[in-house]
């Protein structure tokens, strides 16, 4: 089984300070790891992922994710925070070893509430 | 690219009544999912299509919810009849498996509103 969990339900931050939004997972095989983010009355916005290489990956918006094996994370981050970066930010997990013909199993995480206090 | 495209975005409808929410993913996609989102229970995977073929609808509620994908470009997620703890969001979602820079990334669109009085 998989899954994935993000410890904050709210992260609070002053605006210009850095950010970190948590993320930790659980799989049986290799992960693909995945960021989105989702802004009021919107969709989920995809922001960045990692599926093998480097494990520091950089996506959309300054925002920027490490993938450390060892602790099982994912922690996204973004060195200065921005009002307009408070939203919803939803970490997912998807295990590489359920990825036979036809299965697609994405776990998502409930999500951490980020707030950019101007 | 026009990405996924969802109607209506927004729906207010009596209990009892029928609810067909619309969905046209992104052309060339190969797996389509519906997803509700609600404050209580976050965000759940419904019922998820490969090749136009449902691989999974275990996450559908009961048996009020159905869901169809006819062709690549076209599914539908019907409520008969719908009841007020219906109200949510409801994305639907789609995704190329394979390599890529856009491979295995879900795109979603911008949901369906409902709301059930």
């Amino acid at each position: 089984a998989q899954s994935v969990a993000q410890p904050e339900d709210q992260v609070n931050v002053a605006e210009g300070n850095p950010l970190t939004v948590k993320c930790t997972y659980s799989v049986s095989g290799n992960p693909y790891l995945f960021w989105y983010v989702q802004y009021p009355n919107r969709g989920l916005q995809f922001l960045l992922k990692y599926i093998t290489g480097d494990n520091l990956v950089k996506g959309s918006y300054g925002f920027e994710a490490e993938f450390n094996k060892s602790q099982t994370s994912f922690h996204l981050k973004k060195p200065s925070a921005l009002v307009s970066d408070s939203a919803l930010y939803f970490c997912a997990v998807r295990d590489f070893a359920y990825s036979g013909a036809g299965s697609y199993q994405l776990t998502f995480g409930k999500g951490t509430k980020l707030s950019v206090i101007p | 690219d026009a990405g996924v495209i969802q109607s209506p975005r927004h729906e207010v409808t009596e209990m009892g009544q029928e609810v067909t929410l619309r969905c046209k993913p992104i052309s060339g996609h190969d797996y389509l999912f519906w997803y509700r989102q609600t404050m209580m229970r976050g965000l759940e995977l419904l019922i998820y299509f490969n090749n136009n073929v449902p691989i999974d609808d275990s996450g559908m509620p009961e048996d009020r919810f159905s869901a169809k994908m006819p062709n690549a470009s076209f599914s539908t997620l019907k409520i008969q009849p719908s009841e007020p703890r219906d109200s949510a969001v409801y994305f639907c979602a789609s995704s190329l498996v394979g390599q890529g820079s856009s491979g295995n990334t879900i795109y979603f669109g911008e949901g369906s509103w409902l709301t059930v009085v």
